[in-house]
């Protein structure tokens, strides 16, 4: 099973900085044929269901805000949000979708201090 | 607009069986790969498990597989989860998500949930 190490658990930022979280996989999730890394990033606020953030490692999904940006390839790939938002208070999940089991790293839960 | 409703959860003893339903709006159910997926209290997101568009394909993470079975109904729109033999570490909510761009893609489109607890 290819395993999802995201780092840090948590963290806590002021609305307008820039935070940036790290998701590792245990293999490389590029798919040479195509050279696509097959890993998304999603978005949970307290009370509501995972939302799509970030397909293909770095595609923002339509009306997803451009500070969210996603980048990485391989192994090594991060989420960053250009300037925090008091309505981005969330868990942020990556899953890699290269590979049977389909797994999740184990969550970033971004605060606003 | 895309809409997923989970129906059928509830309190259920260990060993017991439930059906979980999901009932598809919006698009064309029958062209998309469909997944179940849950969250136990306070934890993280786990897989449970997928189909492909006309269920010729079907994926169970090993915590499930033998207890759980996914289908489909395209007539019907319906995507299900028999869940036989239950045991309390299934106690979670069941997100109903669609793949894309096949079986083994990423969720572009979850339901509200349905919660599921297994206790006595």
């Amino acid at each position: 099973d290819i395993v999802m190490t995201q780092t840090p658990s948590s963290q806590a930022v002021s609305a307008g900085e820039k935070v940036t979280m790290s998701c590792k996989s245990s293999q490389s999730l590029l798919y040479s044929e195509n050279k696509k890394n097959y890993l998304a990033w999603y978005q949970q606020k307290p009370g509501q269901s995972p939302k799509l953030l970030i397909s293909w490692a770095s595609t923002r999904e339509s009306g997803v805000p451009d500070r969210f940006i996603g980048s990485g390839s391989g192994t090594d790939f991060t989420l960053t949000i250009s300037s925090v938002q008091a309505e981005d208070l969330a868990v942020y999940y990556c899953e890699q979708y290269y590979d049977t089991p389909l797994t999740f790293g184990s969550g970033t839960k971004l605060e606003i201090k | 607009e895309v809409q997923l409703v989970e129906s059928g959860g509830g309190l259920v003893q260990p060993g017991r069986s439930l059906k979980l339903s999901c009932l598809a709006s919006g698009f064309t159910f029958s062209n998309y790969g469909m997944n179940w997926i849950r969250q136990a209290p306070g934890k993280g997101l786990e897989w449970v498990a997928s189909i492909s568009s006309s269920s010729s394909y079907i994926y169970y993470a090993d915590t499930v597989k033998g207890r759980f079975t996914i289908s489909r109904d395209n007539a019907k729109n319906t995507l299900y989860l028999q869940m036989t033999s239950l045991r309390s570490e299934d106690t979670a909510l069941y997100y109903c998500a669609r793949s894309y761009p096949g079986i083994s893609g990423f969720f572009d489109y979850w339901g509200q949930g349905v919660m599921v607890t297994v206790s006595s």
